[in-house]
C-alpha cells in the first residue's frame, strides 16, 4: 500500500534553532500533502496544506513566517520550524491523499529545550 | 463550533464489552467519512471508511447518516488490544478534519 515517510521521527533542539522536517511520499505522487501538530492528550491539529509547486495555505492562528513549507516536488513536503520556543514542542505529522484515504507519516516528536 | 464533534470520552470497558462512539459534522458538503485508530505517540491509521449504507469488519460496524449529519462505530466483543483513541475523520476536497478523538481502555 501507500507509504508515507516522516524524517526525524524525534529531534531535541535548543531554543532560537530552527528544525526541517521532511515527509516523503514513497510510492505514490502527491499534490496536496498536510501538516498537522498534535499536543499532548489532544486531537490533530491542521496547521496548513502543502500545494506542490505553489504556496502553502495556512491555517487561521498559524504563522507562516514561523512554519515555512515548502512542496517542490510531487513526493517531497519539507516543514521547518523557525527559531524554535519550548511551546513549539510538539507531535509534527504529515499526511497525503491516496485514492481512498490519507496516509500518515510516522510523526516527529519534536522538543525545544 | 468546530467542524468534527466527537464523544469526550475516556470509555473505560471490561473485554468482551460493546462500546458505541458518535460523531456529528456541520459541513454539509463533506464527501466522505473515517474513522482512524491512533495509538499512544504513533500516527493515526484507518480503521474503516464510512458509508451511508453501513459497513461492518468484522466486529467493527461503522454507519452515517447524511441527513443528521451524524456518524458512529460500534466495536463489539472489545479485545484488550482495542485501547486507543478513535478519531472521527470528514473530507471534502481532500481536506481532511479530525475530530478530537475518544479515548478507549477495554480492562481484563
Amino acid at each position: 500500500g501507500a507509504v508515507v515517510s516522516q524524517h526525524p521521527s524525534r529531534v531535541i533542539c535548543k531554543s532560537g534553532t530552527s528544525v526541517k522536517i521532511e515527509c516523503r511520499s514513497l510510492d505514490f505522487q502527491a499534490t496536496t500533502m498536510f501538516w498537522y501538530r498534535q499536543f499532548p492528550k489532544q486531537s490533530l491539529m491542521l496547521m496548513a496544506t502543502s500545494n506542490e509547486g505553489s504556496k502553502a495555505t495556512y491555517e487561521q492562528g498559524v504563522e507562516k513566517d514561523k512554519f515555512l513549507i515548502n512542496h517542490a516536488s510531487l513526493t517531497l513536503s519539507t516543514l521547518t520550524v523557525t527559531s524554535a520556543h519550548p511551546e513549539d514542542s510538539s507531535f509534527y505529522i504529515c499526511s497525503a491523499m491516496g485514492n481512498t484515504e490519507a496516509f500518515f507519516g510516522q510523526g516527529t516528536r519534536l522538543t525545544v529545550v | 463550533r468546530k467542524e468534527v464533534e466527537q464523544d469526550p470520552g475516556p470509555f473505560n470497558v471490561p473485554e468482551g464489552a460493546t462500546v458505541a462512539f458518535n460523531c456529528t459534522y456541520s459541513n454539509s458538503a463533506s464527501q466522505s467519512f473515517f474513522w482512524y485508530r491512533q495509538d499512544c505517540r504513533k500516527e493515526p491509521k484507518l480503521l474503516m471508511s464510512v458509508y451511508s449504507s453501513g459497513n461492518e469488519d468484522g466486529r467493527f460496524t461503522a454507519q452515517l447518516n447524511r441527513a443528521s449529519q451524524y456518524i458512529s462505530l460500534l466495536i463489539r466483543d472489545s479485545k484488550l488490544s482495542d485501547s486507543a483513541t478513535y478519531l472521527c475523520v470528514v473530507n471534502r476536497n481532500n481536506d481532511m478534519r479530525f475530530g478530537a478523538g475518544t479515548r478507549l481502555t477495554v480492562k481484563p
